[in-house]
Formats: structure tokens, sequence, C-alpha cells
């Protein structure tokens, strides 16, 4: 069964500083890969994607991810961090569903606190 | 472009009673997901509609149901509530199926169960 696994529940970063947050996953065939940020009382909003192709991803608000299939890694990353950017974000493999849909499977979150 | 839209925003139900959430899909978009976020739990998947008809559950028990109308948009029934129903509900669309559709969510509704 597909699992995936965001280690830091946690993380500070000063603002202006460069961020990493880490994403393992298990899944048996090629994953198709996401990460979502999901901002206090608000649903979760899609950051970028991954299904193929070049590892390295380009998403909204600045933010990039690899793709690393050796490592089962999908870490997420953005150079300079702005003080909006204070959320909990998610990591998600999709699996395909009989009859074609999507189910995702999403990590425990990580809570990045920015400190001005 | 109008996004995912959920109502209630907040629900307050006692043990026993039913509950019913409400989704309306992206314009265009035929499958309706449906998701529970409780604390301690993570985020894990209800269900999924696509073209009017339930194709999909998770590990939930019989209680959580739900249908989705003609212009695509859901419902999410949950009869008997329980304490550990307590939970923010989360409904995504997207556009076609396949495991390569990203899904776009609404805001949610948060259930108390008191």
């Amino acid at each position: 069964a597909q699992s995936v696994t965001q280690p830091d529940i946690h993380i500070t970063v000063s603002e202006g500083a460069s961020l990493e947050l880490r994403c393992n996953y298990s899944y048996g065939a090629t994953p198709y890969l996401f990460w979502y940020v999901q901002s206090p009382g608000q649903g979760l909003q899609l950051l970028l994607k991954y299904f193929s192709g070049d590892t390295l991803v380009q998403g909204i608000k600045g933010f990039e991810a690899e793709f690393k299939r050796s490592q089962s890694s999908f870490n997420l990353r953005k150079p300079s961090v702005h003080w909006s950017d204070a959320a909990e974000y998610f990591c998600a493999v999709g699996s395909i569903l009989t009859g074609g849909g999507n189910k995702l499977t999403f990590g425990t979150g990580t809570q990045l606190k920015v400190e001005l | 472009e109008a996004g995912v839209t959920q109502s209630p925003t907040h629900l307050i139900k006692t043990r026993g009673q039913q509950a019913t959430l409400r989704c309306s899909p992206i314009s265009g978009h035929t499958s309706v997901y449906w998701y529970q976020q409780a604390l301690g739990l993570g985020l894990q998947f209800l269900l999924w509609y696509d073209e009017g008809e339930e194709r999909n559950r998770g590990n939930f028990p019989p209680r959580f149901s739900g249908r989705q109308f003609p212009n695509y948009s859901s419902e999410l029934n949950v009869n008997a509530l329980e304490l550990e129903d307590s939970a923010l509900y989360l409904c995504a669309s997207s556009a076609l199926t396949g495991a390569s559709q990203p899904q776009h969510f609404g805001d949610g509704t948060r259930l108390s169960i008191l």
C-alpha cells in the first residue's frame, strides 16, 4: 500500500532564509506526487505536481520540488521564505482507483513557522 | 472561475444525530472526492463520486454515505454521529479521472459533535 512520510512535524525558519521540507513516499509503480499548502481555517491549495519527465518541477508562490526515485523522495524547496508562507504543508501520492479515480494519500504534514 | 465551494462552514451536532454536508465542484469537473481531516488522524480519503455514481470509498463505516447530483454537486451524509466524527471535512473536485489529475479543494466544513 502507498504511504507518505513527512519526518518534520514543525519547522521554523527566518524570513528570507531558504526552506526545504522533506517528503518520502512508498509506492509500487510510477508515483504521482503533489504538494499542498493549508492556511489556518482554509482548505488545501495545490502548490505543484509531478507526473513524469523533468525531475525538478516548478510550482506557484516560488516553490519547487525535486523528485529522486533512488531516494523515494519529493522534497519541497523555496530559496527565500516570506512571512506569508507560514502554513501547514502536505505531501501526497496519488494512486489509481478502480474506475480511474485518483485517491490521494497524504503525509501527516509539516507546520512551517516564519520568524520575522 | 469559482473554486470548490462547501457549506455550511461550521456544523454543530450532538451524538446520534445526522449531518449533511454539501459541495459544489468547479464548473466542468465531474469527479468529487471527500476527505476527513481529524485531529491526530490526518487527511483520509472518504468517498469518490463520478458521473452521479459512488465509485470508491475509503475505510469508513456505512453510516458515511452521500450522493452526487446531475449538476455534479455532492452531499455527504453522516448518520448516527459519534464524538470521533468531529473533524474538518474537505471536498475536492477534478476534471478527469486518473492518478495524474490534480484535485482542487474547498475550504471545508468543520463538524463538531457535542
